[in-house]
């Protein structure tokens, strides 16, 4: 399965200000998500990131408020901007690789004060 | 709509003593089936897969799950737990090729020496 890293693993951000989140992949990968974990709770996609395309993104999630770049195969960003406490959360990067399966990238884990 | 169930927020087990954690899903069609764990701290690893052929599918660490059409059921089962396991377990389901993933709330495995 494909090796993925994100950086930063984690970070303390104030209110009003924007973090952006790298997933580096170690193949080349067609599709990759972006999935947020709030404290507690299950995974729920945000976006879905194509090479070559825009990112298509879940109900409730905005463009404005979560960019996504994903300039070649093997990488990708989410920025989270404007962040308020309620985007303190976990943020995860995936790549589907093999019959449908996503493997997952450890996380940033993001606190918003 | 499609969804995915974990009925019990935890389970609890003695080490050596069998674990299940139960899932179970609602969709139309025949479903892609996904069970993935969170150690502490750290991002998901998926652990096995169902998506046609045998109903028993075997995974990694010693994990197996049964498919089970008539109840809409696929548990996660080991016949000798570890205190290692302890962790979160999610199940996840695909609709069809193409489709986004699904979470369950997941359930928090505690094994106790």
């Amino acid at each position: 399965s494909a090796v993925i890293s994100q950086k930063p693993s984690r970070d303390i951000c104030q209110r009003g200000t924007s973090l952006t989140i790298q997933c580096q992949v170690d193949s080349q990968v067609t599709m990759m998500f972006w999935y947020r974990q709030q404290p507690g709770q299950s995974l729920t996609l945000i976006a879905t990131a194509n090479q070559g395309s825009e990112a298509t993104y879940e109900s409730g999630f905005v463009i404005d408020k979560f960019p996504i770049s994903r300039p070649n195969l093997t990488f990708s960003t989410l920025t989270v901007s404007n962040m308020s406490p309620e985007d303190s959360s976990i943020y995860l990067c995936s790549v589907e690789q093999g019959a449908e399966t996503q493997y997952f990238g450890p996380g940033t884990r993001l606190l918003v004060l | 709509a499609q969804s995915v169930a974990q009925p019990e927020d935890q389970v609890n087990v003695a080490e050596g003593n069998p674990l299940t954690v139960k899932c179970t899903y609602s969709v139309s069609g025949n479903p892609y089936l996904f069970w993935y764990v969170q150690y502490p701290n750290r991002g998901l690893q998926f652990l096995l897969k169902y998506i046609t052929g045998d109903n028993l599918v075997k995974g990694s660490y010693g994990f197996e799950a049964e498919f089970n059409k008539s109840q809409t059921s696929f548990h996660l089962k080991k016949p000798s737990a570890l205190v290692s396991d302890s962790a979160l377990y999610f199940c996840s389901m695909i609709k069809a090729a193409g489709n986004k993933l699904t979470f369950g709330g997941g359930t928090r495995v505690l094994v106790k020496p």
